[in-house]
């Protein structure tokens, strides 16, 4: 069964960086797409943007551009999202989702999400 | 960007009784490519429906969605305890898949 496995909640002060790992299991990692979401904390759902890990082309919103960088490595299954330049603003869970099928870009599963702390 | 509108903010019923959820996109969503999640406290989304009417696997039938174009709705035929909750809806159609601001299914 599709398993999204992330790593642990992390503090961070402003201007740092943080890096979310995603790790997936029972599927064929390189042929579904990855997105990542956010969520602040009592606020909807953000989409981030997303990678593909056969290639490893990435899409951004326009609002992370600069920012975030999307990675994956494929000898381990693992996707990572990188933000940089933290602020109080970015205090969220992120969430890592694939796509439900090759040709269905909907989230069909997801990771079960990182708390991200950004407090001085 | 297509902007996803959702009304109610906050939709109040009893157990038993119908939900019609609304999702409106500010520009038609290419080939319907619109899904709905639910989200309940401290958990990850739940993937419900696809192309704006195909239920995903598990989901009790009681979930539908319907819509074309730029009108979508998540219909919930009778409301089980477990289902109040947020749901949001998400267009996946053209980058960037921008989400809903999410509806509050609470108990009356």
């Amino acid at each position: 069964q599709v398993q999204l496995v992330q790593s642990g909640a992390e503090v961070k002060k402003p201007g740092a960086s943080v890096k979310v790992s995603c790790k997936a299991s029972g599927y064929t990692f390189a042929s579904y797409y990855m997105h990542w979401v956010r969520q602040a904390p009592g606020q909807g759902l953000e989409w981030m943007g997303t990678i593909n890990p056969s290639g490893g082309s990435t899409t951004y919103a326009q609002k992370f551009q600069g920012r975030v960088t999307m990675t994956r490595d494929t000898s381990t299954s693992t996707v990572y999202m990188e933000l940089s330049s933290l602020r109080s603003e970015d205090t969220a869970v992120y969430y890592c989702a694939r796509v439900l099928t090759t040709a269905v870009a909907a989230l069909g599963f997801w990771g079960q999400g990182t708390l991200v702390i950004v407090s001085s | 960007e297509i902007v996803l509108t959702q009304s109610p903010g906050t939709l109040s019923l009893s157990p038993g009784e119908r939900a019609t959820l609304s999702c409106r996109a500010s520009q038609s969503v290419t080939s319907n490519y619109l899904a709905w999640y639910q989200q309940k406290p401290g958990q990850a989304p739940r993937f419900l429906i696809y192309d704006a009417s195909s239920r995903a696997a598990g989901i009790p039938d009681r979930f539908s969605g319907s819509g074309s174009g730029t009108d979508f709705t998540l219909t919930i035929s009778r409301l089980e305890p477990e289902d109040f909750a947020v749901y949001y809806c998400q267009q996946y159609g053209s980058s960037p898949y921008t989400f809903g601001q999410g509806t509050k299914l609470e108990i009356k």
